[in-house]
């Protein structure tokens, strides 16, 4: 069974600049959910996506956005990168109910220059 | 507002000793999730736990889950080195897969 699989893994962008990035979750599961990981904040809750819809969102600048594909993939958008966006990027992948398990990928790490 | 806190924040202990890593929490909640993360990596999910009095384990780690305490333990039986790693609780709330961390237990383990 595949697992969460996001891309890319790495990734260096300029002040100003915008990012996407992606996760395609495990077969079968139809929640995506993103979170912002770095030294000073922690691991932060960005926002979750459910059969396409947004579900739940935390909170961050409207900089931040994402969408979920028919196929359950999703991906997240950053606008306008400040040099603070630069964090390791998780998304965890579950079926969406309020007894699940959360399995993450390998994160996308940003850094803005 | 959620808070979850966990401590303590840093651990250097031996191999071969016990010790236990304490998370609280502010609101109700049914569900605690534990995850270890090594450097540079992703969370590797350990336990999760879904109803009061609710204990797991696996290999050297326990973890048990007080509700009405809002209180989780992950405890760690004769450490090893290669338990070394980052631990974080984490809570949900309601049915929406959002998850609040704590702020995580660096555990070093030494020879």
């Amino acid at each position: 069974k595949a697992g969460v699989t996001q891309t890319p893994r790495y990734l260096i962008k300029t002040r100003g600049q915008q990012v996407t990035l992606s996760c395609s979750p495990i077969s079968g599961h139809r929640s995506v959910s993103w979170y912002q990981q770095t030294p000073g904040q922690g691991l932060q809750f960005l926002f979750e996506y459910f059969s396409e819809t947004q579900r739940n969102k935390g909170n961050f600048p409207g900089r931040f956005s994402g969408r979920q594909f028919s196929n359950s993939r999703s991906e997240m958008n950053v606008s306008t990168l400040e040099l603070g966006d630069s964090a390791l990027y998780l998304c965890a992948s579950s079926q969406g109910d309020s007894q699940t398990r959360y399995t993450f990928g390998s994160g996308t790490r940003l850094t803005v220059v | 507002e959620l808070k979850v806190e966990q401590n303590p924040l840093f651990l250097s202990m031996q191999e071969g000793k016990n010790y236990t890593i304490y998370c609280n929490y502010s609101t109700t909640s049914d569900r605690l999730y534990w995850y270890r993360q090594d450097p540079g990596k992703s969370l590797e999910s350990l336990f999760v736990l879904l109803s009061n009095g609710a204990v797991k384990q696996e290999g050297r780690l326990m973890a048990s889950l007080d509700t009405k305490a809002r209180l989780s333990t992950l405890h760690i039986t004769a450490a090893v080195h290669d338990l070394s790693a980052t631990y974080f609780c984490a809570v949900g709330t309601g049915t929406a897969s959002k998850l609040t961390f704590g702020t995580g237990t660096r555990l070093q383990v030494t020879l």
